[in-house]
């Protein structure tokens, strides 16, 4: 199984910040890794697939990019909305797997 | 509107067994692959088992194999999950997820979801 190894595993920032999430596959995956968040009680909502496109709907202050075996989510201005928990996916091989998420806290 | 509804957990002893089901509305049920997905309280997701459009291909993560086994009625639109064999360590919120691209063999990825449904495996 393809292992997916998430950094950090939680920050803290404050409204108005950069944050960017890194996400390392155990093996290349090529550009077959999505992102997601979830929040408490909810259920996981897709934000990015193939890497780097947002589905439609997401804001555009979150990005994707990275192929291979390292991939970044990157929220360029931090909205109080977007504290969360976010994970990544890779749907190269099954079984898919998930990192073990990033906790988005306030600072 | 995409929409997933998920039902059939609740608390059941360990051997037990349970069936969820996820009844879906608002695309062509029959063209996607549907995945269920779990969460253990207070960990991460686990990707459990996934189901073609056609329903010819499923396939399931080593922790349920043999124990778990998926299924869909396209004339219903209703993806299950039959549970047998349960175990403390099966304990989670189950969520049923369309797969994100069309035709696809199985499940890789979720665009949309169920709200979850709790099951609970203790003596």
């Amino acid at each position: 199984d393809i292992q997916m190894t998430q950094s950090p595993s939680s920050l803290s920032a404050s409204v108005g910040d950069r944050v960017t999430i890194t996400c390392r596959a155990s093996l290349t995956i090529a550009s077959y890794l999505n992102w997601y968040q979830q929040k408490p009680g909810r259920a996981p909502k897709l934000l990015v697939f193939a890497a780097s496109t947002l589905l439609n709907g997401v804001p555009s202050r979150f990005s994707g990019s990275g192929s291979g075996t390292d991939f970044t989510l990157t929220i360029s201005s931090l909205q109080p909305e977007d504290f969360a928990t976010y994970y990544c996916q890779q749907s190269y091989s099954t079984p898919p797997t998930f990192g073990q998420g990033t906790k988005v806290e306030i600072k | 509107e995409v929409q997933l509804l998920d039902s059939g957990g609740g608390l059941v002893q360990p051997g037990g067994s349970l069936r969820l089901s996820c009844a879906a509305s608002g695309f062509t049920f029959s063209s996607y692959a549907m995945g269920w997905v779990r969460q253990a309280p207070g960990k991460g997701l686990e990707w459990v088992s996934g189901i073609s459009g056609s329903g010819d291909s499923t396939y399931y993560a080593d922790s349920v194999k043999g124990r778990f086994t998926i299924s869909r009625d396209n004339s219903k639109k209703v993806v299950y999950l039959q549970m047998k064999g349960l175990r403390v360590d099966d304990t989670a919120v189950y969520f049923c997820s369309k797969d994100l691209a069309g035709y696809s063999t199985g499940w890789y990825g979720g665009d949309s979801w169920g709200q979850g449904t709790l099951v609970t495996v203790s003596s």
